[in-house]
């Protein structure tokens, strides 16, 4: 099983630039999330799906925008890219609850010049 | 505020030698608490969870942690250090009917040979 996967795992952009980060997972899992991870800052949740068709905003929203047409899929854009976006960028997901074990993918590298 | 903390930055054992990471949160009730490991380049991988009951728990790797109510902490230990645990190492809770895992800001560790 592929599990959940990233879509690119690195980028580069220009400030002002816009992309969409892809994640996949085919794990059939309602709950999914995007966290960015900066040096000494851990992971912080950028937003969230509870299930298709859903999303929330997490701790750092701004900026960033999510859709969640399909299930398995989880988008996460950024309109107009500044160099305080440059992070990694982790998506995970859940079963049926937040409360389970977190599934995650191998990140995006991405840098905003 | 509410938050999840781990206190220590960067901690460096010896090999062969006892571990215990810190983990203390701030909240009202008692969250879901979990202890992720990150290796170099990679997504987080569940070391384990606790949910209730006994409050010393067995993860992977050798790996177990003990809640401690009184002290609103849940530390992660390991009786006997490989190098291939260097790692960082992130705490995390979820909140009951929250949707989404909050982390704590990581502790790298480094063994020495």
């Amino acid at each position: 099983n592929a599990g959940v996967t990233q879509t690119p795992k690195f980028r580069v952009l220009k400030t002002g630039q816009s992309m969409t980060l892809l994640c996949a997972q085919d794990m059939n899992h309602e709950y999914m999330y995007w966290y960015r991870q900066d040096p000494g800052m851990g992971l912080r949740l950028i937003h969230y799906s509870v299930g298709e068709g859903t999303t929330a905003k997490g701790e750092v929203p701004d900026g960033y925008n999510v859709s969640r047409l399909k299930k398995q899929n989880f988008l996460l854009g950024l309109e107009s890219a500044a160099p305080s976006q440059t992070s990694v960028y982790f998506c995970a997901s859940t079963r049926r609850t937040p409360n389970e074990k977190l599934f995650f993918g191998s990140g995006t590298q991405l840098s905003v010049l | 505020a509410q938050s999840v903390t781990q206190p220590d930055i960067h901690i460096t054992v010896s090999e062969g030698a006892s571990l215990e990471l810190r983990c203390n949160y701030s909240y009202g009730a008692t969250p879901y608490l979990f202890w992720y490991v990150q290796s170099p380049g990679q997504g987080l991988q569940l070391l384990l969870k606790y949910f209730s009951g006994d409050t010393l728990v067995q993860g992977i790797k050798g790996f177990e942690a003990e809640f401690k109510r009184s002290q609103s902490s849940f530390n992660l230990r390991k009786p006997s250090v490989h190098w291939s645990d260097a790692a960082e190492y992130f705490c995390a809770v979820v909140l009951p009917n929250a949707g989404k895992s909050t982390f704590g800001d990581g502790t790298t560790l480094t063994v020495k040979p």
